[in-house]
Order: structure tokens, then sequence, then C-alpha cells
């Protein structure tokens, strides 16, 4: 067990590029979510997938946000043409879909200028 | 949906004296519930939690917490405060197996101050 993998761990970007951040869960995971944190609040669900099926996407993820699982195994979530409120801690999460246990990545930070 | 509600964003407690955390939810459906504790630079990691039966459940590094379903509550505590004990703890719920609601639902954090 290696545990949540995120890449990069610091992102800085200027407003209206576009970011793409990594996620490897534990292996044998078969579910994998999407959350951000902004300073002072609790993490809050963007998406997740069951698979490489993507099963349910929060209203907070904009036509801006895109998130893949292509092979069931890592995912990446794209970010296009950033703004300033997209600046947060962006974390992955994964279990198996019989465990209610969440196990989390350490986050990928996102600056937007 | 579900929610939780944690209030005093910090707190402070003295080395050996009681800690206790209070979370008070909201769900349609019974709930799972769960403590996460996050020390500075790392994920979250699973101190607790309660899916049925006892409703006293013990967590690692010496928490419990007690789900009461008239106050829903899911408050945490532990007996002795160390210094380690210093992070960020959310509580976080989500509906039960088999209600279809696979999210967690945070509430905003307790930042523990352990005073020596």
């Amino acid at each position: 067990d290696t545990g949540v993998s995120q890449n990069p761990r610091h992102k800085i970007t200027k407003r209206g590029q576009n970011v793409t951040f990594r996620c490897d869960p534990i292996s044998e995971h078969n579910r994998l979510y999407w959350y951000r944190q902004t300073l002072g609040q609790g993490p809050e669900f963007l998406t997740y997938f069951q698979n490489e099926a993507q099963l349910e996407k929060s209203r907070l993820l904009s036509d801006r946000f895109s998130a893949e699982r292509p092979k069931g195994s890592f995912s990446t979530l794209e970010i296009q043409r950033t703004e300033q409120g997209d600046s947060a801690m962006y974390l992955c999460a994964s279990r198996l879909s019989t465990n209610e246990k969440l196990f989390f990545g350490s986050g990928t930070q996102l600056s937007v200028l | 949906a579900q929610s939780v509600t944690q209030l005093g964003s910090h707190v402070s407690v003295s080395e050996g004296a009681l800690v206790l955390l209070r979370c008070n939810y909201s769900s349609s459906v019974p709930p799972y519930l769960f403590w996460y504790v996050q020390y500075p630079n790392q994920g979250l990691q699973l101190l607790l939690k309660y899916t049925t039966g006892a409703t006293l459940v013990k967590g690692i590094n010496g928490f419990e917490a007690e789900f009461k379903k008239s106050e829903t509550s899911f408050h945490l505590t532990k007996p002795s405060a160390h210094m380690s004990d210093a992070a960020e703890y959310f509580c976080a719920v989500s509906g039960s197996a088999g209600n279809g609601n696979n999210r967690l639902a945070f509430g905003k954090g307790n930042q523990v101050v352990v005073i020596p």
C-alpha cells in the first residue's frame, strides 16, 4: 500500500491558462474521488468514478472542469481558462466500494495569479 | 442531502486536558459518520467511523466518538491531550449503504492547538 499519490504538489499559473492534475489511487481501489478545499473550509465534493465511469458530478464542477479516469486506474482533473476563484487545494481520494474508509492524497495546491 | 456543523474553528486545549470537538449532522437517510484528522502537509487520515452497531466507537490515538441519534450528534473526545494532537479535525457524513449516496460531506473543521 503506497497510498494515494498526487502530482504536482504545487501549481502556480496565470489566469486564463489551463492546468492538469494527476491522481494515482491505491492500486486495488475501484472508487476515486476529487474534492476541493479552500482556506478555512472543509473539503467539498467535486466528482467520483467507479472504475472508469464518472458516476456523479457536483454542481461546483463548472464546464471548465473535466475529469477522466481512462483505464480505471489513475485520474486527471483539468481546469480550462483558470480563474482566481479556482485557487484551492485539490484533493484526491480512493477506496474500495465494499469499504467506507476513504484514503486521501496530500493534494495539489493551485494558485491562480 | 447530508451536512455537518462544526462550531468554533479554533480550539485551544491544555496538555493533559480533555479534548472535545462537537459535530452535529443533518441527514435525510440513516447516516454514516466519520472523523478525519489532517496534519500539516499531509493528507486527511481517518480517525474513526460509525456505520451501524455500537454507538460508541473508538479510533486511533485514543480518540472516541459517540453517535447520538436523538441529538443528531457525533462528538469527538480524548481524555488527555498530547502535543502531537495539534492538527485540524474534520467531521463528515455520508448516506448509508443502499441509499445511493457515495459522497462525504465535510464540516468546516476545528484547528486544535495544544498548550504545554
